[in-house]
Parts: C-alpha cells; sequence; structure tokens
C-alpha cells in the first residue's frame, strides 16, 4: 500500500510567485513526516521535519491530520528552489518515500 | 566531519551477474540504511543495519541482501542481476535507528 503520495510528478511555477508541494500519506499512528530536497548534481538532504515547525529557506509544511496532507509551501519561490522533493513518513523505525516533485522556478 | 561515501560511483553489469556495492557513513553514525531510487518508483527502501544487524527490511527478493561491519560501513549484494536492477542505488547513515538520515551520492548501476 502506498504510504506516500505526490501527486504531481513536475511543478513549474514563476520566480516569486507562491508554490505549494502537495503531499498525501495514509498512516492510522502518528506520524512523522519529512520533506527531502536533491537539487542538481547533488545529494539528498533533509529540508525538514514536521515536529521541529521550523522554516527552512523560505520553506514550511504544516502536518494535517484531517486531510492526512504535508504539503510544501513557500511565497514566494525563487529560482535555486529548482530541485526534486520528495516527502517521507516515518512508520516505526522504516521511512517510506514518495515518488517525488520535481520543481522548476521560471525566471 | 566527512559525509557518507560510496563506492564504486559507477557501474555497468550484464545479465545474471552479481555486484557488491560499498557504503562508509559519517564518522559515529551506526545505522546504514540502503535504497534504490528508479525514474519510475522513487525512492525505496531496501533494508536497515545497526551494529552489524538487520533491522528492518523493505518488499525487493532476496537476491538483494547486505551486511554491515564492525566499523559500520556496509556493503549491499545483488546477485543474478536483471535488467530491472538497473537504478541508483543510495546509502544513508544515521546516529541510530529512526534518527535523521544523511545520504551518499549513490552507485548508479547499469545492468545490460
Amino acid at each position: 500500500a502506498q504510504r506516500v503520495t505526490q501527486p504531481e510528478k513536475l511543478l513549474s511555477v514563476f520566480k516569486g510567485a507562491p508554490v505549494e508541494l502537495k503531499c498525501n500519506y495514509s498512516y492510522s499512528g502518528s506520524p512523522e513526516l519529512f520533506w527531502y530536497v536533491q537539487y542538481s548534481r547533488q545529494r539528498l538532504q533533509l529540508l525538514l521535519r514536521h515536529i521541529s515547525r521550523e522554516s527552512i529557506k523560505g520553506f514550511t509544511a504544516d502536518l494535517n491530520k484531517g486531510e492526512t496532507s504535508f504539503h510544501l509551501k513557500k511565497p514566494f519561490a525563487q529560482e535555486e528552489d529548482s530541485a526534486m522533493y520528495y516527502c517521507a513518513l516515518r512508520r516505526g523505525n522504516q521511512f517510506y518515500f514518495g515518488t517525488g516533485t520535481s520543481l522548476t522556478v521560471i525566471p | 566531519k566527512a559525509g557518507v561515501t560510496q563506492t564504486p560511483r559507477y557501474l555497468i553489469k550484464t545479465r545474471g551477474q552479481q555486484v557488491t556495492l560499498s557504503c562508509s557513513p559519517i564518522s559515529g553514525h551506526r545505522s546504514v540504511s540502503w535504497y534504490q531510487q528508479t525514474p519510475g518508483q522513487g525512492l525505496q527502501f531496501l533494508f536497515e543495519y545497526f551494529s552489524e544487524t538487520q533491522r528492518n527490511k523493505g518488499n525487493f527478493p532476496g537476491r538483494f541482501s547486505g551486511r554491515q561491519f564492525s566499523n559500520s560501513r556496509s556493503e549491499m549484494n545483488v546477485s543474478t542481476l536483471e535488467l530491472g536492477d538497473s537504478a541508483l542505488y543510495l546509502c544513508a547513515s544515521s546516529l541510530g535507528i529512526g534518527e535523521t538520515q544523511y545520504f551518499g551520492p549513490g552507485t548508479r548501476l547499469l545492468v545490460l
């Protein structure tokens, strides 16, 4: 069963526009959710985790248990945000990743 | 601290062969996880090792195996390679199970 769904494989926005990358999960327990980012020619790295409730590089993500979502948002996209973004769920000691969304910010 | 390193970075094999990939975790990290990354499936969890013992296993056939050494370095082995095994294999290390994972650059395997 797919536990993490990222419905958009590709997403393009203009520089300065708001961006939202969608992530939905299926898990009946208390989830721990993450966003990972992979910039071109760089390794996958943690962007943020919901338990820390922090903003990294202007990105925030709020866990909505009612909608089982953990969408990643940024009010004003920058060109350097262009990357592959993965949503991940930790269930017990195992991580489940979504298939990723490729974000392109158009100058 | 040096990051997670993986060797080799690129590998070409033919069907039926076997392959061994290596991962050196960040110093002090005792948990190593392996993932397969493909364009169609994204990242899929293979297995996780901690203190030389496999602690978690994903849904992959028995052709995929691994081990961890006393210095926390880990190897992954794939036997009887199939075309569909072509992928980027990522290793991630963490201080312990369930802790924040730090990824290596990956080994890109091409099976012909």
